[in-house]
């Protein structure tokens, strides 16, 4: 059975550029979460979609936005990137919304992106 | 003050040593508590989930949490090479529902 997976796995952008991540997630699952993992930090919550609605959002800017298709799959956007934004980027699948109680997350491998 | 602190090692132990990681919190709105193993290149992997304060075990591993002292811990027994790896400590705010994680722990364990 698959995991949740995440595309691109590595990839290098110039500042100012924009970048769109891609995530699927564990069949059955119908909520993603996005977290930044910057390098010897945890992962810091930016986005968790439910039934393609957003159900919360961490302390991040504008500039990073997500959507949850029909098919439970997800997209995480970033636009006008900057150097700070290098990191790995987890996405995390779970059956329901929320993260209390039994509602646990299974996080993929991750897309490092690297700002230059 | 951070709201969740953890030391980030690395913390070094020969085979066969019991492993202790620990995590302190400064909110009183924590009441799930979590551990996860991240691999090198790979994605954080849940290992313990407790709610409540007091002890969990599940095979070589045990977590403890005090709600009182607001310090939780997680012991590796009987540690392997392969337990090498960083351990996140993670907990969930009833106030908001997010998690947040501590910035983990390297552990390497000697052959």
């Amino acid at each position: 059975d698959a995991g949740v997976t995440q595309s691109p796995t590595h990839l290098i952008k110039t500042r100012g550029q924009h970048v769109t991540l891609r995530c699927s997630p564990i069949s059955g699952h119908k909520s993603v979460s996005w977290y930044q993992q910057v390098l010897g930090q945890g992962p810091q919550f930016i986005f968790q979609y439910y039934e393609k609605e957003e159900r919360g959002r961490g302390n991040f800017p504008d500039r990073f936005s997500a959507r949850q298709f029909p098919n439970y799959s997800s997209e995480l956007n970033v636009n006008a990137l900057l150097l700070g934004d290098s990191a790995l980027y987890l996405c995390a699948s779970s059956l329901a919304g929320g993260n209390s109680g039994a509602n646990v997350l299974t996080f993929g491998a991750g897309s490092r992106l690297t700002v230059l | 003050q951070k709201e969740v602190e953890q030391d980030p090692g690395p913390l070094s132990v020969p085979e066969g040593a019991i492993v202790s990681l620990n995590c302190t919190y400064s909110n009183s709105a924590f009441q799930y508590f979590m551990w996860y193993r991240q691999y090198s290149r790979k994605g954080p992997e849940l290992l313990m989930y407790t709610y409540s304060s007091g002890n969990k075990e599940d095979g070589r591993f045990t977590a403890q949490v005090d709600k009182s002292s607001k310090y939780i811990s997680l012991f590796i027994r009987d540690s392997q090479p392969s337990d090498s790896a960083t351990y996140l400590c993670a907990m969930i705010s009833v106030e908001d529902d997010k998690i947040i994680f501590g910035k983990g722990t390297r552990l390497h364990i000697l052959p």
